[in-house]
């Protein structure tokens, strides 16, 4: 059984500029939630995906974007990239219902910067 | 909305002592979960332990524990015989049904030899 992995490790872009992240889910597991963790602060809560469907989103611009595809991998893609958007991106996965309790695992995280 | 608020940004403790790590949080849901999750400097969030609101035992996992107040939305994380590996950031979370979750800003702990 393999963990959540994530790619890239680190990424540099730079003010305006479009980026792609990707996630791949534990094995098994049908939701990843994905996290903005700006340096020295929590994880804020970008959006979740259930079978392929946003289940859920935080209070981000709708230049934060995500797809999930039939084996539950998923994409984050930021558009016009901001020098706030730098950042630890996270995602989690978990086997997932809706209004069910199931424990998150997460991934080791996409570093972005943003110059 | 809801809130999760460590207002300890930084603790240090001996190896082998006790410490306990404060969180506070703000909810108008009865059911919800709790947790303390750790994230060393290799960055990979771990879970250490969780609390549904609806059980009034305290969860204890081996030397972590909790003290889960509800009526004072308290949630503290002891940690006992404290180790090295004990070194991290530990954030305080929060989650209503749905698996969306609200963290704390975090709890730097250095566990000195």
């Amino acid at each position: 059984e393999t963990g959540v992995t994530q790619s890239p490790t680190h990424l540099i872009k730079t003010r305006g500029q479009q980026v792609t992240l990707r996630c791949s889910s534990q094995s098994g597991h049908n939701t990843v939630s994905w996290y903005q963790q700006a340096l020295g602060q929590g994880p804020q809560f970008i959006f979740q995906y259930y079978r392929e469907e946003e289940n859920g989103r935080g209070n981000f611009p709708p230049r934060f974007s995500g797809l999930q595809f039939p084996n539950y991998s998923s994409e984050l893609n930021v558009n016009a990239l901001e020098l706030d958007d730098s950042a630890l991106y996270l995602c989690a996965s978990s086997l997932g219902g809706l209004a069910v309790y199931n424990e998150q695992f997460f991934g080791p995280g996409t570093r972005l910067t943003v110059l | 909305a809801q809130t999760v608020t460590q207002s300890q940004p930084e603790m240090s403790v001996q190896e082998a002592e006790t410490v306990t790590l404060s969180c506070t949080y703000d909810t108008s849901e009865n059911n919800y979960y709790l947790f303390w999750y750790k994230q060393p400097p290799s960055r990979q969030m771990i879970l250490v332990i969780r609390q549904e609101a609806y059980k009034q035992q305290n969860a204890t996992e081996n030397r972590f524990s909790v003290n889960f107040q509800k009526a004072a939305k308290s949630f503290s994380l002891k940690i006992s015989d404290s180790q090295l590996g004990d070194t991290a950031m530990y954030f305080c979370a929060f989650m209503e049904t749905g698996n969306q979750f609200y963290f704390g800003t975090g709890t730097s702990l250095t566990v000195i030899p």
